[in-house]
């Protein structure tokens, strides 16, 4: 079956640890996402890729780092810098780079700092 | 003022009923619009998308737009429990060039009683 795979979904960080979220899509599509949900708050664009080796800051990338190697595979990384990580941690990715709006989510990962 | 607002709720409907999901947004060019369900502690699932003035139907979910307004809304028929949800109201800008950033709202919790 087709679809996104996040990985892993519970992790905990002691502050100062540098940690990477997995993504990996079969999908075949061209963009991928990453987004932050914190309670009581909308979904906050991290980084963005549209086409393999190439991506872009959102709204909130201070703090995180990205690679895109492959067209399958997005992880992202929580460094140290990120001031407040503890978060649900959402992947998706879409179809086409234009299709910005019709996402497909992993299942999330969500990100405790003690 | 949030871009995207919408009742955090919960907006309680009883088993049968319609439940009436509502969101208006600030930026005059959006061009694209679209409702998620997101169950307790899941990802979210792209339900529901409308681009033109009006009303589109898909089963029991009605989404309607007016642009006019500013406002989009979603309407269940039927609700049942298992449509108790946060449903997020997300609108896709339409910028001159380059990405089409999607912006999400805080999302409505539905409760829908047996």
């Amino acid at each position: 079956d087709g679809g996104i795979t996040q990985s892993p979904k519970y992790l905990f960080r002691k502050e100062g640890q540098n940690v990477t979220l997995s993504c990996e899509q079969n999908l075949n599509h061209d963009a991928m996402y990453w987004y932050r949900q914190d309670p009581g708050q909308g979904l906050r664009l991290i980084y963005y890729s549209q086409i393999v080796n190439d991506f872009q800051k959102g709204d909130i990338a201070e703090g995180y780092s990205v690679s895109r190697e492959k067209k399958e595979s997005f992880p992202l990384t929580v460094t140290s810098a990120q001031k407040n990580p503890t978060a649900f941690y959402l992947c998706a990715s879409s179809y086409r780079a234009k299709d910005t709006g019709e996402l497909f989510f992993g299942e999330g990962s969500r990100l405790t700092v003690l | 003022q949030k871009e995207v607002e919408q009742n955090s709720g919960p907006l309680s409907v009883p088993e049968g009923a319609i439940a009436s999901l509502n969101c208006t947004y600030s930026d005059r060019g959006s061009q694209s619009f679209f409702w998620y369900r997101q169950y307790s502690g899941k990802s979210p699932e792209l339900i529901m998308s409308i681009y033109s003035n009006g009303d589109k139907e898909d089963g029991r979910f009605t989404a309607q737009l007016n642009k006019a307004s500013q406002y989009v809304s979603l309407l269940i028929r039927d609700s049942q429990p298992s449509d108790s949800a946060t449903y997020l109201c997300a609108v896709r800008r339409a910028p001159n060039t380059g990405f089409q950033k999607l912006v999400f709202g805080t999302g409505t919790r539905l409760l829908v009683s047996p």
